[in-house]
């Protein structure tokens, strides 16, 4: 079956501008989480969704990223007011729900802020 | 805070010559240890999990295995299609909730 989508693959912004990425998770998935992955590094937690609701938001860096998944299914990070420093590849990962441990992560979106 | 620590951070390896890697980790009441497979370019793509000191678990030429500190991933036989960076994950039962913390990883390369 098909696997976690994410669009676009790249984004090229400038400083200030705003982004919204997109996920699509694996069908009947209900726990939706994203990541965030620098160069060299593992990829580190922004938030969870359960269903609609965001249930752990405590990842987000700060005021500027925020998250929407309206209908338990897909789901847009924003991000406002871009900064240099958050270029780097956002993920997406789907799980049946928040029972099952395993996570099936997406290809990413590379986001380069100039 | 769960934390976890992955060594070397970089294994290069002539195809066929078996290794290991490590993945150390300090957790609130583990949930899960999670080992991902990550191409260039290209999103994790699950490998194993693993839930209680002494569990195995097998997938051609990789084996994963757990102690109450560490985790191994043991390689085989290894060929250049092998070639990857290796990620370990945990998930614990304390205020982390669902998410997975992620160590570094370490970047394996197999020469022909």
């Amino acid at each position: 079956g098909a696997g976690v989508s994410q669009t676009p693959s790249n984004k090229v912004t400038e400083k200030g501008k705003y982004v919204e990425l997109r996920c699509d998770p694996i069908s009947g998935h209900t726990a939706l989480y994203w990541y965030r992955q620098s160069l060299g590094q593992g990829p580190e937690f922004l938030i969870y969704f359960q269903g609609t609701g965001a249930a752990d938001d405590s990842g987000l860096p700060n005021d500027r990223f925020f998250a929407v998944r309206p209908e338990g299914s897909v789901s847009t990070l924003k991000i406002q007011r871009t900064e240099r420093g958050d270029s780097a590849v956002y993920l997406c990962a789907s799980s049946p729900s928040s029972l099952a441990y395993e996570q099936f992560f997406g290809p990413g979106t590379r986001l380069t802020v100039l | 805070e769960d934390q976890v620590t992955q060594s070397p951070e970089a294994l290069r390896l002539q195809e066929g010559e078996s290794s290991s890697l490590n993945c150390s980790y300090t957790v609130s009441g583990l949930r899960g240890l999670f080992w991902y497979r990550q191409d260039p370019g290209k999103g994790p793509e699950f490998l194993f999990t693993l839930y209680s000191a002494g569990e195995e678990k097998e997938k051609e030429r990789l084996k994963a295995t757990l102690t109450k500190k560490e985790s191994f991933l043991h390689i085989t036989a290894p060929k250049p299609e092998d070639s990857a960076t290796y990620l370990c994950a945990v998930r614990s039962g304390g205020t982390s909730g669902s998410r997975l913390t992620f160590g570094e990883g370490t970047q394996l390369t197999v020469n022909p």
